[in-house]
């Protein structure tokens, strides 16, 4: 099956600090990755996407790095702030997959 | 405009009972899928509908049953529930391949 993974469990970061989460996936067929974030009592929710073509996206407030020769992709959160506190799951499905594979999730803390 | 609607959202059976959790989109989308999440695995695929008429086994299966009742519901039914089925089920759906999901809020089921 698939191996999505992520570096840290758990990160605390200072409200107006930038937070970086981190995830490393196993499929190299994998062309399409989705950052979620779930809070807590919901379902998750799509932040950003990126496509295998591109290495970097932004967002408000958000960017997505792929480094495609290691295998990793990155979330990072400019200015964080308390509402960012939530667990973030990285996803991505393979080129001929009809599925995304979700990574156990990084629980993101924002300190006032 | 409602999303993914699941039904109930809390749930406590008993080991041998059965029931039926819900789920409806009004996204006209043709992908349906059922998750269920424990603690530290993240999401889990235990069936999927790639389009109406269709249903295929994920990577937890055994003891779920499914039905894609038309494009717009599809319904999971443990028909025995054992303790281990206790978890938090999600129900997501999307356009097509190459989309994101977009997740239901949940059905915390208890069987005891």
């Amino acid at each position: 099956g698939e191996s999505v993974g992520l570096h840290l469990p758990t990160l605390s970061v200072q409200e107006g600090d930038n937070s970086i989460i981190n995830c490393a996936y196993s499929n190299s067929a994998s062309d399409y990755f989705i950052w979620y974030k779930q809070e807590s009592g919901k379902g998750p929710q799509f932040i950003i996407d990126i496509r295998s073509n591109m290495d970097k996206r932004q967002g408000q407030r958000v960017t997505v790095l792929l480094n495609k020769t290691v295998k990793h992709l990155s979330l990072q959160i400019a200015a964080t702030q308390p509402g960012d506190s939530a667990v973030y799951f990285c996803a991505e499905n393979p080129r001929t997959g009809n599925q995304f594979y979700f990574g156990t999730g990084t629980s993101l803390t924002v300190i006032p | 405009n409602a999303g993914v609607t699941q039904t109930p959202k809390f749930q406590v059976l008993k080991t041998g009972q059965s029931m039926t959790l819900q789920c409806a989109q009004d996204m006209n989308h043709n992908s349906m899928y059922w998750y269920r999440q424990d603690p530290g695995m993240g999401l889990r695929l235990i069936y999927y509908s790639a389009s109406e008429g269709t249903t295929d086994k994920g990577e937890v299966p055994n003891g779920y049953n499914v039905s894609r009742l038309n494009k717009r519901e599809f319904s999971l039914r443990l028909e025995s529930a054992a303790p281990s089925q206790t978890s938090v089920y999600f129900c997501a759906s999307r356009t097509g391949e190459n989309y994101g999901y977009t997740f239901g809020s949940g059905t915390r089921l208890t069987v005891v």
